[in-house]
């Protein structure tokens, strides 16, 4: 199985500063079809997840252009470029390249200082 | 919009079952590979299993192979997950999940399961 490891687990930022997430995997993302399947979930609290990101890069409809995302092979990161203060909460990070099963990150905790 | 409503969470004994049901709107269910995807108490998110659009394709975490039965029904545009032998480490919310070519693209409010006597 792949493992995904996340750090920080906790990361408190000020607002209006940038915060970054890293994620590595035990072995490569990239696909035999030449795409890498690496994406980003955000989980308020008391919410549902909901997908950030997709193969590394790609933002979802609506999510604001502070949330990037990057990396390569077996080493990813999430950037906000600018905290907000609705940008609490947890961030996961997934492969979907070597499946099953599919795995997440442990999640990070995004907090406001 | 696209909804998930799963629905048939609740209080199980160990060695239990429970079916759940997800109820898909607001898209073209049949087209779509499913997921079910899990979070215990104060946890993280751990995929329990996927299901191919047309029904045939299933796959399973080592954790509820054998226990755990994912299906669908795309007449009535509803995907479920029979739960058998449960245990106290089955204790999760279960989420319904869309997959869009990735994982994720939609989640559903969640049903929380609780395994205890």
């Amino acid at each position: 199985d792949v493992v995904m490891t996340q750090s920080p687990l906790s990361l408190p930022v000020t607002l209006g500063q940038p915060a970054s997430i890293s994620c590595r995997s035990s072995q490569s993302l990239v696909h035999r079809n030449g795409n890498t399947y690496l994406i980003w979930f955000q989980q308020k609290p008391g919410q549902s997840p909901r997908r950030l990101i997709y193969k590394v890069s790609t933002r979802d409809s609506g999510v604001p252009d502070r949330f990037s995302g990057s990396g390569s092979g077996t080493d990813f990161t999430l950037k906000i470029s600018s905290v907000e203060a609705e940008d609490v909460g947890v961030y996961y990070c997934m492969q979907s390249t070597h499946w099953p099963p599919y795995t997440f990150g442990q999640g990070t905790k995004l907090e406001i200082k | 919009e696209v909804q998930l409503v799963e629905s048939g969470g609740g209080l199980a004994q160990p060695g239990g079952s429970l079916r759940l049901s997800c109820a898909a709107s607001g898209f073209s269910f049949s087209t779509y590979n499913m997921h079910w995807v899990r979070q215990g108490p104060g946890k993280g998110l751990v995929w329990v299993s996927r299901l191919s659009s047309d029904g045939k394709s299933a796959t399973y975490a080592d954790a509820v192979k054998g226990r755990f039965a994912i299906s669908r029904d795309n007449a009535k545009n509803t995907l479920y997950l029979q739960m058998n032998n449960l245990g106290a480490d089955d204790t999760a919310v279960y989420y319904c999940v869309r997959d869009d070519g990735s994982p994720g693209a939609d989640w559903g409010q969640g049903t929380l399961v609780t395994v205890s006597s």
